[in-house]
């Protein structure tokens, strides 16, 4: 199974910064499908961007999605307070789809 | 708007068999279009992908837990179910289930989920 590594698990920023978060994957991402979702405690995941860059409905464009092969990156551009949450990567190309472990991002 | 929403028991004793259902309006599950899935999150923990199906296109299931899951469609309810057997404590988390975005290809991302329920393993 591909394994997704994200980095930072932490990244503490100031309401206003740019975020950064990196998913590397074990194997290629086929066709990079590659998803990312945001998540706040006590809720269910939701669905920021599918195939590498497209966000889904309703999600702001401060929120990019990039990058191909075993390398993605999402970017949150001026963070706002609803921006502060746990992030996951999660690639579907190949069975089974799995998850990276998560990056917090968190006020400094 | 497609609403998923989990249904089942919160306390399970060791070894007996967890079961979930999802409950969907807003779709057919009988349509055959999308993967229904299941996820689950352990306390504290990150998202583990449980296993899909597709009506009529059979289920995909997490090798980790391939002995133990099964996922099935009740069309006649418009619901999916979960059935975990011999469940020990590790297997405490919330469970979600969710629908892919779209039929196929980039569109198998998760799209929509239900709120979650949290399933304790009593030892």
């Amino acid at each position: 199974e591909i394994v997704l590594t994200q980095s930072p698990d932490t990244l503490p920023l100031s309401p206003g910064e740019r975020a950064t978060l990196s998913c590397r994957a074990s194997q290629s991402v086929d066709s990079n499908f590659v998803a990312w979702y945001q998540q706040k405690p006590g809720q269910a995941p939701r669905l920021l961007i599918y195939g590498a860059t497209s966000r889904a409905m309703g999600i702001p464009d401060k929120y990019s999605g990039s990058g191909s092969g075993r390398d993605f990156t999402l970017t949150i551009r001026r963070l706002g307070p609803e921006d502060f949450a746990v992030y996951y990567c999660q690639q579907y190309g190949s069975s089974p789809r799995t998850f990276g472990q998560g990056t917090k991002v968190e006020v400094k | 708007q497609v609403q998923l929403q989990e249904s089942g028991p919160g306390l399970v004793q060791a070894s007996e068999t967890l079961s979930l259902t999802c409950n969907v309006s807003g779709d057919s599950i009988g349509s055959g279009y999308h993967y229904w899935s299941w996820v689950r999150q352990a306390p504290g923990k990150g998202l583990e992908f449980l296993g899909s199906i597709l009506y009529g296109g059979g289920t995909l299931l997490n090798p980790s837990l391939r002995s133990r899951l099964t996922i099935s469609v009740d069309t006649s309810k418009n619901q999916f179910s979960l059935r975990l057997h011999s469940v020990t404590p590790a297997d405490t988390a919330a469970y979600f289930c969710a629908r892919d975005l779209g039929r196929s290809g980039s569109y198998n991302a998760h799209g929509f989920w239900g709120q979650g329920t949290l399933v304790t393993v009593a030892s």
